[in-house]
């Protein structure tokens, strides 16, 4: 099963703020994707990345939300302007070559105040 | 660690009995299915899989069966252990996984000794 990682682990940030939440696959993945869990729900899809764009995305990922890939190794969710209701686990995903299955990192907690 | 699915339905077995999750899809266009796993604080972790062309897949322990007629999927596991307690979350796609993965709701597993 392919590795990713995620920092941090934890975040906390004002209303308003900006944070940005990393993915680091250890494998050469294809595909990226960002989920989110707000706590007591279901793993809500958000994004998907593949050759350096965005392929898909949820009616969540409104103008606050971005990705990148700027070093093509970190794999990073911004989220512009923070409100109260994006205190979720946020969940990093990759797609390997020649797979079907989606492997997830182990979430970042991210509470705003 | 996080607490999540305050409000799922829960599973109650003993220890070494057969534990059955069911899962009713939403999409008929789907032709690939997955079941995760999800630990307290921890992110889904893949259980196994089925694709829309079998309607049954073995692995250690694992079985899923999947019925397209009536849109559901089951997660069979047997002997059951208390290892095995956790959210049980199945997730369907389309286009051999490369698509978002749309999530049901959960079914949380208590395993009594």
């Amino acid at each position: 099963e392919p590795e990713v990682t995620q920092t941090p682990s934890h975040q906390v940030t004002q209303m308003g703020q900006e944070v940005i939440l990393r993915c680091v696959p250890i494998s050469n993945h294809l595909y990226f994707y960002w989920y989110r869990q707000i706590l007591g729900q279901k793993v809500e899809f958000l994004v998907s990345f593949y050759n350096n764009e965005i392929s898909e995305k949820s009616e969540i990922f409104d103008d606050q939300f971005s990705v990148e890939r700027p070093d093509g190794s970190n794999f990073t969710l911004k989220i512009r302007s923070t409100k109260l209701e994006d205190s979720a686990m946020y969940f990093c995903a990759v797609l390997a070559r020649r797979e079907e299955t989606q492997y997830f990192g182990p979430g970042t907690r991210l509470l705003v105040l | 660690g996080e607490s999540v699915g305050l409000h799922l339905p829960t599973l109650s077995v003993q220890e070494g009995d057969n534990s059955i999750i069911n899962c009713a899809y939403s999409n008929s266009a789907s032709d690939y299915f997955i079941w995760y796993k999800q630990e307290s604080g921890k992110g889904p972790q893949f259980i196994i899989d089925i694709r829309s062309n079998m309607d049954k897949r073995q692995g250690q322990r694992v079985t899923v069966l999947l019925n397209k007629t009536v849109k559901h999927l089951s997660l069979q596991i047997a002997a059951t252990q208390p290892g095995d307690s956790a959210v049980y979350f199945c997730a369907e796609n389309s286009a051999g996984g490369y698509n978002k993965l749309i999530f049901g709701a959960g079914t949380r597993l208590a395993v009594h000794p």
